[in-house]
């Protein structure tokens, strides 16, 4: 199986500034056929279903703010929040679907400093 | 739009079996494909396997298989989720999310997810 390993677990930061969630598979997630990242970044509010951001590690889903971003390549993956709000708080998991068994990250939660 | 309804929570007891359902509106169930995935109190989402709605062609978690059965109801589009012989490890909410990109296959993201079903295992 792919193993998601997300850094930091939680990190907390003020209103308005760059928070940086990063997360590193075990194996190249980077079809070469495509070149397509099979890569997916997920928030989560407590008592809700995630909800997709960002997938193919760099395309933002349809209504999400574009102060989210995805980036990286292969193995290594940054989702970044470039000027957090208050309704930004929730944990944020990365998933990989290059290959079955799909795979998520252990989760990092996201506060306010 | 795209909705997804799960059915409500269920109690079980060990050795038990559950079965959830996932009724799918706003969109052309037929050429769709779902996942079912659980997430246990604290835990990641844990992924168990996926249907392609149209073909009724699954694939299965290996942590899972003998006791996980995914199935649709193309008419009532709706997707179900059964697991059998239920253990306390199995207490978890259950989501059902709809493959982003078509039926194609089982790598692929979540793009809609239904609202979760609370299985509670416990004698």
């Amino acid at each position: 199986d792919i193993v998601m390993t997300q850094s930091p677990d939680s990190l907390a930061v003020s209103l308005g500034e760059r928070a940086t969630v990063n997360c590193k598979s075990s194996q190249s997630l980077l079809y070469l056929s495509n070149n397509k990242n099979y890569l997916g970044w997920y928030q989560q509010k407590p008592g809700q279903p995630p909800k997709l951001l960002i997938y193919w590690a760099s395309t933002r889903e349809s209504g999400v703010p574009d102060r989210f971003s995805g980036s990286g390549s292969g193995t290594d993956f940054t989702l970044t929040i470039s000027s957090l709000q208050a309704e930004d708080v929730a944990v944020y998991y990365c998933q990989q679907y290059y290959d079955t068994p799909l795979t998520f990250g252990q989760g990092t939660k996201v506060e306010i400093k | 739009q795209v909705q997804l309804v799960q059915s409500g929570a269920e109690v079980k007891k060990p050795g038990a079996s559950v079965k959830v359902s996932c009724k799918a509106s706003g969109y052309t169930f037929s050429t769709s494909a779902m996942h079912w995935v659980r997430q246990a109190p604290g835990q990641r989402p844990e992924w168990m396997g996926w249907i392609n709605a149209g073909s009724g062609n699954t694939k299965y978690s290996q942590k899972f298989q003998g006791r996980l059965t995914i199935a649709r109801d193309t008419s009532a589009s709706t997707v179900y989720m059964e697991l059998s012989s239920l253990m306390s490890e199995d207490t978890a909410t259950y989501f059902c999310g709809r493959s982003g990109g078509g039926p194609w296959g089982p790598s692929d993201y979540s793009d809609y997810w239904g609202q979760g079903t609370r299985v509670t295992v416990s004698s």
